[in-house]
């Protein structure tokens, strides 16, 4: 158990729709991070908060925002969706400086109908 | 930026014998780290080892150990005594150890089969 927790673990919606997916951190760790895992584009990165800000941006569609509430839980929301959304979204969480590593949650399994 | 390449999509291992899977990356940066992470067939994301580019001495844990060439960017997995449970798809990974964003960048990944 990474202590990273994710939910829901699968979510099944159609076209044009709108979800959230919320990421837990572990215990005591500022950073979090979103990755989006697709058969065509590997693991990529999407975006990092720290501390409730936005650290970093990746490969982040303008239709997919994020955010970091006080309590260091994090929502990643996907809008409009389409077919090519369907994928593996990963949270990872670490403490955000130094060398400890990234902990990644079970990931969220998006299937687009 | 940086990228990292794994030329291996596919390996394959006996039990109990040794095989390494290869890494290689692109950085203009000195300092940073690497990771190899486990992703079995549970699509876990599993941290097997990490390595701080500044320390020569190479990585290791229990079976699992690095060869870290830091002059041709290369960073390979060696694992010894391959076991069943081995079997799943391996990333490497890169991160900058600038403040600005400590993102993974992960290769495309080589898919490990162990042959009981």
């Amino acid at each position: 158990d990474s202590g990273v927790t994710q939910t829901p673990k699968h979510l099944i919606t159609a076209t044009g729709q709108r979800v959230t997916l919320r990421c837990s951190p572990r215990s005591g760790d500022l950073s979090v991070y979103w990755y989006q895992q697709s058969l065509d584009q590997g693991l990529q990165f999407l975006i990092q908060y720290y501390n409730g800000e936005e650290r970093a941006k990746g490969n982040i569609l303008e239709r997919f925002s994020a955010q970091q509430f006080p309590d260091l839980h994090s929502e990643l929301n996907l809008s409009s969706l389409e077919l090519g959304d369907s994928a593996l979204y990963f949270c990872a969480s670490s403490p955000g400086t130094g060398v400890q590593p990234q902990h990644f949650g079970d990931g969220t399994r998006l299937s687009i109908l | 930026a940086q990228t990292v390449t794994q030329s291996q999509p596919e390996m394959s291992v006996q039990e109990a014998e040794t095989v390494t899977l290869s890494c290689t990356y692109d950085t203009s940066e000195s300092d940073y780290y690497l990771f190899w992470y486990k992703q079995p067939p549970s699509r876990q994301m599993i941290l097997v080892i990490r390595q701080e580019a500044y320390k020569q001495q190479n990585a290791t844990e229990n079976r699992f150990s690095v060869n870290f060439q830091k002059a041709a960017k290369s960073f390979s997995l060696k694992i010894s005594d391959s076991q069943l449970g081995d079997a799943a798809m391996y990333f490497c990974a890169y991160r900058t150890k600038k403040s600005s964003g400590d993102k993974l960048t992960f290769g495309t990944g080589t898919r490990l089969a162990v042959r009981p």
